[in-house]
């Protein structure tokens, strides 16, 4: 079946670039995403990209595609404390309105 | 605002008595929903696909007669959590798929004690 993996911890300073990987089995996967969740919250889209793409921006988040090596990163740039969260990456599973395979989660730590 | 509802945001009960959570679609009429779980650490794991106006498909290994899962209407999904036990201590989450994403509640933490 589908898989989704992710480191499960980043710490950086904040300012810094954050920088989070994941890796995705399912090479028929159209669409990737990335999640934040925050503490005892629940799950937060925020962005996605077309499987047919291999960059996509959207004011401080980046992110890359490598379909090649099913390899898709998330880069938060001036990375604040506000960001500290767990990033969830997720690919969508099986065709339209199926549901998601999620990776572990990695947990940002933003140091002052 | 919130595309869709999730109630209660938290729930303490006692060990076997019955749990029940609600997931409303608030913008989109939602034939399926679905219900995940989310343990300590962990990532979600897809419990259930409930289904408007037919029975909810269960993933392997989830207990249908535990997790009972009432499609109501197209804005309505219920997750109850029968006989509870302090295993089923868990955030639990629903989501509406829509076209490109999936919209998500807020979670509901069970705590069974």
């Amino acid at each position: 079946g589908e898989d989704v993996e992710q480191s499960l911890f980043l710490s950086v300073r904040e300012g810094d670039s954050s920088v989070i990987n994941c890796t995705y089995t399912d090479s028929s996967s159209t669409y990737l995403y990335w999640y934040k969740q925050e503490p005892g919250a629940g799950l937060q889209l925020l962005t996605y990209i077309f499987s047919n793409m291999d960059m996509k921006q959207d004011q401080r988040l980046t992110v890359l595609l490598n379909k090649k090596d099913k390899h898709l990163s998330l880069r938060i740039a001036d990375t604040q404390t506000g960001d500290s969260a767990i990033y969830f990456c997720a690919e969508m599973a099986g065709n339209y309105g199926q549901n998601f395979v999620f990776g572990p989660g990695t947990r940002l730590s933003v140091l002052p | 605002g919130a595309v869709v509802s999730q109630h209660p945001s938290r729930v303490i009960c006692k060990s076997g008595t019955s749990v029940k959570i609600e997931c409303r679609s608030l913008d989109f009429q939602a034939t399926t929903m679905f219900w995940y779980r989310q343990f300590p650490k962990k990532s979600l794991m897809l419990m259930a696909t409930s289904n408007e106006g037919s029975k909810a498909t269960y993933e392997q290994g989830v207990e249908k007669d535990k997790f009972l899962i009432n499609h109501a209407s197209l804005t309505l999904s219920t997750l109850t959590v029968t006989s509870a036990h302090p295993e089923d201590s868990s955030f639990y989450i629903c989501s509406v798929p829509q076209v490109t994403e999936a919209f998500f509640g807020q979670g509901t933490r069970l705590t069974v004690v």
